[in-house]
């Protein structure tokens, strides 16, 4: 697509409840990224992919965070047993390309999922 | 570890008005990547500059500015002539450029309002 889609835009679940929060890069981006901005703050890291495989996820907060990639585009990122804490905007973001380039971890990014836990 | 600091978190100016907006960072690395994203009320991130750590050549591009000072660690960012439209949450990041960490860090935000 022209830009990374994310689905839902928002999405209002009550503690300890499953979701599921979907995001469709840019065609033809290999690397995907899921970060969460709390209020005030700035994007924080959560995992990397590169085409299927996760390449970093060393900022996945705890195993109720889990995210998948199975054919190296759409990415969904799955949270079990919802906790208050986890309400936060959820970004996706793809880049193009690798290490090195004019394209090099320039990521764009996609308008977020709202997610709020009550 | 990686670390970006932008220590102002709110700036009001009027329109016309100059602006700069600071960002200082923190890495081991020999070669990073440094970049500057612009938040708008609507939520999308838009990327606005990225720049190598070999290159501290500032740059300029229409009414925006870069200065990077790689001897006291900071990338600021400065907008000529602000207008209502550049409201907006700044965001400062820093990248590693050769290993095989690519997430961005991002500084706190710098939340900027151009009044009429």
């Amino acid at each position: 697509g022209a830009g990374v889609s994310q689905t839902p835009s928002n999405k209002v679940t009550e503690k300890g409840k499953y979701v599921e929060l979907r995001c469709d890069p840019i065609s033809g981006h290999t690397a995907l990224y899921w970060y969460r901005q709390s209020l005030g703050q700035g994007p924080e890291f959560l995992i990397y992919f590169q085409g299927t495989g996760a390449a970093d996820d060393s900022g996945l907060p705890n195993d109720r965070f889990f995210a998948v990639r199975p054919e190296g585009s759409v990415s969904t990122l799955k949270i079990q047993r919802t906790e208050r804490g986890d309400s936060a905007v959820y970004l996706c973001a793809s880049s193009s390309s690798g290490r090195t380039g004019s394209g090099a971890n320039v990521l764009t990014f996609g308008a977020g999922s709202r997610l709020t836990v009550l | 570890a990686q670390k970006v600091t932008q220590a102002q978190t709110e700036i009001s100016v009027v329109e016309k008005e100059d602006v700069t907006l600071d960002c200082v960072y923190e890495t081991r690395d020999t070669t990073y990547y440094l970049f500057w994203y612009k938040q708008p009320p609507s939520g999308e991130l838009v990327f606005l500059i990225r720049r190598n750590s070999f290159d501290e050549q500032n740059e300029i591009s229409g009414r925006y500015s870069w200065n990077f000072q790689k001897s006291t660690s900071s990338f600021n960012f400065t907008i000529t002539a602000s207008q209502v439209v550049d409201s907006a949450v700044y965001f400062c990041a820093l990248s590693e450029a050769l290993t095989g960490r690519r997430a961005l860090t991002f500084g706190s935000g710098t939340r900027l309002q151009v009044q009429p």
